[in-house]
């Protein structure tokens, strides 16, 4: 157990519908990053936030949406679902905003039909 | 932007015998570099990381990696392979300069060791 929990772990879902991943991270990790996987683009950083606030964005769709909470976990909405967006979606937390290890969650692992 | 490549999809080897995966990267100024494992209905796991001084990194389960400044490569090693090293491997670049410290990923090897 790494100590990043994410929640579902598995989700299936119709096109142009709208789900919400949850991630918590490790105890103290104040920074929380989402990368989503898939075979064609391999591992793809979507957004970062640091304490609250959103610190850097990646190749993340209009479509999708994240926060971060006061007790520092975090949610990412995906809305208008294709059947491109079937991946696995990570959470990773580190202790810092800098340049650190990352610590990932088991993922989420969204299928679109 | 930075970039990493890992030109093998997949590495085959003998259990007992070496192993290299190979990794290379793009970046403007100095990089922080990493290895993450990914075994089968897993999150990545830290493997090792070179931030400066000695080019030749240890790191867990055995495995090291060599800093090649001139050659911008960050090759992933083990002198003996075992049958439970069999995963997919990931190299991640971060650069020193820009300030943003978001990690940039391989495309991953796909480690096989047969017994």
């Amino acid at each position: 157990d790494s100590g990043v929990t994410q929640t579902p772990k598995h989700l299936i879902t119709a096109t142009g519908q709208r789900v919400t991943l949850r991630c918590s991270p490790r105890s103290g990790d104040l920074s929380v990053y989402w990368y989503q996987q898939s075979l064609d683009q391999g591992l793809q950083f979507l957004i970062q936030y640091y304490n609250g606030e959103e610190r850097a964005k990646g190749n993340i769709l209009e479509r999708f949406s994240a926060q971060q909470f006061p007790d520092l976990h975090s949610e990412l909405n995906l809305s208008s679902l294709e059947l491109g967006d079937s991946a696995l979606y990570f959470c990773a937390s580190s202790q810092f905003r800098g340049a650190n290890v990352l610590t990932f969650g088991a993922g989420s692992r969204l299928t679109v039909l | 932007a930075q970039s990493v490549a890992q030109p093998e999809d997949q590495v085959n080897v003998a259990e007992g015998n070496p192993l290299t995966v190979k990794c290379t990267y793009s970046v403007s100024g100095n990089p922080y570099l990493f290895w993450y494992v990914q075994y089968p209905n897993r999150g990545l796991q830290f493997l090792l990381k070179y931030i400066t001084g000695d080019n030749l990194v240890k790191g867990s389960y055995g495995f090291e990696a060599e800093f090649n400044k001139s050659q911008t490569s960050f090759h992933l090693k083990k002198p003996s392979a075992l049958v439970s090293d069999s995963a997919l491997y990931f190299c991640a670049v971060i650069p020193l300069e820009g300030g943003s410290y978001i990690p940039t990923f391989g495309r991953g090897t796909s480690l096989i060791v047969h017994p």
